[in-house]
């Protein structure tokens, strides 16, 4: 069974602009949830999406948005890029919402410039 | 609020010997699961062990080992024979038996010495 894949791998953006970052969970699994990985913040979760619905949302602020398609498949957008969105985002799925260890994508690695 | 800490921002272990990992919790719930995840310097995250609260018996993973104290809202990680592979940043994480989010620690960066 293919693992969690997220594309792209890398990605530089300048400030300013938006970014869409994409995550296919493995198949089975109907629950996606997304986190930024920062060295000084460790990983902080952004969203949860089950059903194509968004269920949990941490605490950033709204120019970070995501979604979730009737595959299961999900995307992240980010508008407005600042410097301080630079980071790993890493996508995890699980088969539901958290009952069971969550699989992690490799993440995409976003430089803003 | 639910929080995970580990206190350890970096560890070191001579290869073959023992390291423990720890880490602590605050929560209200009485029903959770608890896991110890490994990144490596790929960057691929690996669920290392996971541990459900209402089982009293700690998990083992071959030559991972939980100490879980319910009571002391501890989970440290016990790698015992420690390899080369064994290094990479370790996350501890909290869910509760809710369907709700995932909470995870800082991280420990483990070094193996050969």
């Amino acid at each position: 069974k293919a693992g969690v894949t997220q594309t792209p791998r890398y990605l530089i953006k300048t400030r300013g602009q938006q970014v869409t970052l994409s995550c296919s969970p493995i198949s089975g699994h109907r629950s996606v949830s997304w986190y930024q990985q920062t060295p000084g913040q460790g990983l902080q979760f952004l969203f949860e999406y089950f059903s194509e619905t968004q269920r949990n949302k941490g605490n950033f602020p709204g120019r970070f948005s995501g979604r979730q398609f009737s595959n299961s498949r999900s995307e992240m957008n980010v508008s407005t890029l600042e410097l301080g969105d630079s980071a790993l985002y890493l996508c995890a799925s699980t088969r539901l919402p958290g009952l069971n260890e969550q699989y992690f994508g490799p993440g995409t690695r976003l430089t803003v410039t | 609020a639910q929080t995970v800490t580990q206190s350890q921002p970096e560890m070191s272990v001579q290869e073959a010997e023992t390291v423990t990992l720890s880490c602590t919790y605050d929560t209200s719930e009485s029903d959770y699961y608890l896991f110890w995840y490994k990144q490596p310097p790929s960057r691929q995250m690996i669920l290392v062990i996971r541990q459900e609260a209402y089982k009293q018996q700690n998990a083992t993973e071959n030559r991972f080992s939980v100490n879980f104290q319910k009571a002391a809202k501890s989970f440290s990680l016990k790698i015992s024979d420690s390899q080369l592979g064994d290094a990479a940043m370790y996350f501890c994480a909290y869910t509760p038996n809710t369907g709700n989010q995932f909470y995870f620690g800082t991280g420990t960066s483990l070094t193996v010495i050969p």
